[in-house]
């Protein structure tokens, strides 16, 4: 299995703060590798895939960026609505696995 | 545009087998190059990735639940289905349904785009 492993576990931060999430792979994925956003009791909402792919309707404020083992999402000025848990995901193997999850609080 | 809704039992005991059935509108479950999935959510948790069908019937699962697992696809009823058989209180989870695209080039990729709402499942006597 390949294992994600998500820094920080949670952040505070306040709004119009630049965050970044780190994801990093047991093994290199080749940017084979999705990036969600989970809101309390509603479903995981995608945001990006191959690494750098911004999904459609997502805003420009979140970015990706990465190779080999190591991936990151950026979002370059918090805005209310992006308080959230944000999970990574690979694709590169037949098995497909998830980050443990980072918690974006307000500071 | 597609909308996915889970169904099935809120409960069930253990040793018996979780059935649950994700019923997509809005679009043909055979158009398009589009795989589905199931992934499940404990309480307070991450996310674990169940399986996925082709509507050609090809399935992958997740080893760690292969032996129990099946996914299957009903395009007559524009649905795909879990079964996941001798469940105990570690299958207690939410447990969600989606759409995955792909695309097959270089380099390839995978996106789950379009998500159920989730169902929730608990084990229990």
């Amino acid at each position: 299995d390949i294992q994600m492993t998500q820094s920080p576990s949670s952040l505070s931060a306040s709004v119009g703060d630049r965050v970044t999430i780190t994801c990093r792979a047991s093994q290199g994925i080749s940017n084979s590798l999705a990036w969600y956003q989970q809101k309390p009791g509603k479903a995981p909402k995608l945001l990006l895939y191959a690494a750098s792919r911004l999904e459609s309707g997502v805003p420009s404020r979140f970015s990706g960026s990465g190779s080999g083992t190591d991936y990151t999402l950026t979002i370059s000025s918090l805005q209310p609505e992006d308080f959230a848990t944000y999970y990574c995901q690979q694709y590169y193997s037949t098995l497909w696995t998830f980050g443990q999850g980072t918690k974006v609080e307000i500071k | 545009q597609v909308q996915l809704q889970e169904s099935g039992p809120g409960l069930v005991k253990p040793s018996q087998t979780l059935s649950l059935t994700c019923t997509v509108s809005g679009g043909s479950i055979s158009s398009g190059s589009y795989y589905w999935s199931w992934i499940r959510q404990p309480a307070g948790k991450g996310l674990e990735w169940i399986g996925r069908i082709y509507t050609s019937g090809s399935t992958n699962y997740n080893p760690s639940l292969k032996s129990r697992v099946t996914i299957s696809v009903d395009t007559s009823k524009n649905q795909f289905s879990l079964k996941l058989s001798s469940v105990t209180a570690a299958d207690t989870a939410v447990y969600y349904c989606a759409r995955v695209g792909a695309g097959f080039g270089d380099p390839y990729y995978y996106y789950m785009d379009v998500w159920g709402k989730g169902t929730t499942v608990t084990v229990s006597s």
